[in-house]
């Protein structure tokens, strides 16, 4: 099993450009979301799905959109990038809901808007 | 701030010592994982202990929960330069068990 993968590693926008990061699973996970990581902090949640077709606003959301339309695969869109989106952006997924289980996480999306 | 608190921020022990990092948070919860994440790399599951669980033990890592200080703490013992990383807790609240709240991790340097 890859797990959960995400490309690209890196990525260098101009202000308002538009990209998608891409994450995806193969381990039939229902639970998958998307987390930002600044400098010397922690994660904190963009937005999540618990199932194929439902997705929800975390505690970020604002400039991001997501859409779940397979279980493998949970996409985050940036529509006009800004430079307070600089960021590492991870994914996880999880058999069960996100407190109740381990979580799986990619190795991270490190992006750069300028 | 949502976010549990960790401390201390950053910890620098010698090798074949014990480290104890703390987390404190504000809300009840359901349950609290621990995860550590290497330089430049995803984060890694090591502990979750329920909300009725007052300490869980997974080889050299030792967690405690105490609800009522509404704290926890990582104990890893023995320590070794490539536990050498960052530590976080990650809360799951009572009002939602969707989403998890990370803390702002403890820095752990580990000489050789």
């Amino acid at each position: 099993n890859a797990g959960v993968t995400q490309t690209p590693k890196f990525q260098v926008l101009k202000t308002g450009q538009s990209m998608t990061l891409q994450c995806a699973q193969d381990m039939n996970h229902e639970y998958m979301s998307w987390y930002r990581q600044d400098p010397g902090m922690g994660l904190r949640l963009i937005h999540y799905s618990v199932g194929a077709g439902i997705t929800d606003q975390g505690e970020v959301p604002n400039g991001y959109n997501v859409s779940r339309s397979t279980t493998e695969d949970f996409p985050l869109r940036l529509l006009s990038a800004a430079p307070s989106q600089t960021s590492v952006y991870f994914c996880a997924s999880s058999y069960g809901l996100a407190g109740g289980t381990e979580q799986f996480f990619g190795p991270g999306t490190r992006l750069t808007v300028l | 701030s949502q976010q549990g608190e960790e401390d201390p921020q950053a910890l620098s022990i010698q090798e074949g010592e014990n480290a104890t990092m703390n987390c404190s948070y504000k809300t009840s919860i359901n349950n609290l994982q621990w995860y550590r994440q290497n330089s430049g790399r995803g984060l890694v599951h090591l502990i979750l202990i329920r909300s009725n669980e007052r300490e869980k033990h997974s080889g050299r890592l030792r967690v405690t929960l105490d609800t009522s200080k509404k704290s926890s703490s990582l104990l890893i013992t023995a320590s070794r330069a490539a536990d050498t990383a960052s530590y976080f807790c990650a809360q799951i609240r009572m009002d939602s068990s969707y989403k998890l709240i990370f803390g702002s991790g403890t820095r752990l340097l580990v000489r050789p």
